[in-house]
């Protein structure tokens, strides 16, 4: 069965710092991925997503992923965060081929201290 | 961009009655839109998938018969939590895919709170 799995719950950094969260997914097939944030009281946003192609993908806001296919891993960076970085961040994976499900990991809380 | 609204954001019951949760897409439509609960500091789980004009297709541990999904129209799926206890309070949230874009968006979800 697909999963996703991200290694930090809670990471707490200060302003300008580098952010580096981690993600790593289970599936056998060719696979989808995204990273959403969730800002306090917000909605899930798309941050950026890989469907193809060039492996390190480019989001909103400086953010960015990388998709290494032989670690299963999809980690999300920033070079220097700040306190509006502030909210929840979500991995996701979907299969390519036609399944819609998105199996979400547990999320990982970032706190930025001004 | 495509937004995905969901009614109500806030809804507060007695143990016992049935609450509605409406899930529209407002700019596109969408023939499978999707239904998740958050628990508190856990993640999205994937409670069922809702198909216009079919029936849903619930996940493993999902009870069909306590949350009722119905996609009547390519805008609209409501989730209807029957006969609702303590343990149903949670965040609801249900997003759809605008097939053209490729993007999956989220609804604002529903904080459901059973007394």
């Amino acid at each position: 069965a697909q999963s996703v799995s991200q290694h930090n719950h809670h990471v707490i950094l200060s302003e300008a710092a580098s952010l580096e969260l981690g993600c790593n997914y289970s599936y056998g097939g060719t696979v989808n991925l995204f990273w959403y944030v969730q800002y306090p009281g917000q909605h899930l946003q798309l941050l950026l997503k890989y469907f193809s192609g060039d492996p390190l993908v480019k989001g909103i806001k400086g953010f960015e992923a990388e998709f290494i296919k032989s670690k299963f891993s999809f980690n999300l960076r920033k070079p220097s965060v700040q306190w509006s970085d502030t909210a929840e961040y979500f991995c996701a994976v979907t299969s390519s081929g036609g399944d819609d499900k998105i199996i979400f990991g547990k999320g990982t809380r970032l706190h930025i201290l001004p | 961009g495509a937004v995905v609204s969901q009614h109500p954001s806030r809804v507060i019951c007695k143990s016992g009655t049935s609450v509605k949760i409406e899930c529209r897409s407002l700019d596109f439509q969408a023939t499978t839109m999707f239904w998740y609960r958050q628990f508190p500091k856990q993640s999205l789980m994937l409670m069922a998938t809702s198909n216009e004009g079919s029936k849903a297709t619930y996940e493993q541990g999902v009870e069909k018969d306590k949350f009722l999904i119905n996609h009547a129209s390519l805008t609209l799926s409501t989730l209807t939590v029957t006969s609702a206890h303590p343990e149903d309070s949670s965040f609801y949230i249900c997003s759809a895919r605008d097939q053209g874009a490729g993007e999956l968006f989220f609804g604002e979800g529903s904080r459901l709170t059973v007394l």
